[in-house]
């Protein structure tokens, strides 16, 4: 069965600092990988999505790479900003019929 | 519509009583899901529906869940005779197909007291 880990559960950085958010899972048969935001009391809003054919995608201030090979994912944010603050959540596809299975997250802060 | 619409987004709901949550997903997805979010459970999985059929319903967690979707579109999944344990944030989400990018709703807050 599929385990995705996110290391760690929680990071405080100061504005302005880049935020690199890690994502591993143990089986690399996966179709697809996603990054999304939870903010408190909210869905969560898609972030990225990475093919399995893919090494990265990019999209303003973020950027997601995938090593299948290695079972990682990384989630790059640029000139972190307070607005930023929130829950990132990656979510691997493992079956045909594109059903997802969640990290735990990591709660990021940024301080002004 | 624009985007994943749950309802409602709030519900309370007596021990015993059956609860019916709507989810309206993004016009022309094929593909939708229900997940469950529960503390110290994180996001899990209940049921898959392409078209009107669902294939894949493994993770409905006992047959009191069930769950439908009609016109290709509106699904809704019911709860019967609710216990405490099934209190949580239940999220639905749409793909164009289910190996595109995952939309979800705002999601439904179920408190059962």
């Amino acid at each position: 069965k599929q385990e995705v880990t996110q290391i760690p559960a929680a990071l405080s950085v100061p504005e302005g600092e880049n935020l690199v958010l890690n994502c591993s899972f143990t089986d690399s048969a996966i179709y697809n990988l996603q990054w999304f935001r939870q903010d408190p009391g909210k869905g969560l809003t898609s972030l990225l999505l990475i093919q399995s054919s893919q090494r990265e995608q990019t999209s303003g201030r973020l950027n997601a790479s995938l090593d299948k090979s290695s079972g990682r994912s990384t989630l790059y944010i640029a000139a972190s900003q307070p607005g930023d603050s929130a829950t990132y959540l990656c979510a691997a596809s493992t079956d045909s019929w594109g059903k997802l299975q969640f990290g735990a997250g990591t709660q990021v802060v940024v301080t002004p | 519509g624009a985007g994943v619409s749950q309802s409602p987004s709030n519900k309370v709901t007596e021990k015993g009583k059956d609860v019916e949550l709507r989810c309206d997903p993004i016009s022309g997805h094929t593909a939708l899901y229900w997940y469950r979010q529960s503390l110290g459970q994180g996001l899990e999985f209940l049921i898959y529906f392409q078209g009107n059929s669902a294939p894949d319903k493994s993770g409905l967690p006992s047959d009191r869940f069930s769950a439908e979707r009609t016109g290709g579109s509106v699904s809704t999944l019911t709860i019967q005779r609710t216990q405490q344990e099934d209190s949580a944030v239940y999220l639905c989400a749409s793909r164009e197909d289910p190996g595109t990018e995952a939309f979800f709703g705002q999601g439904t807050r179920l408190t059962v007291v």
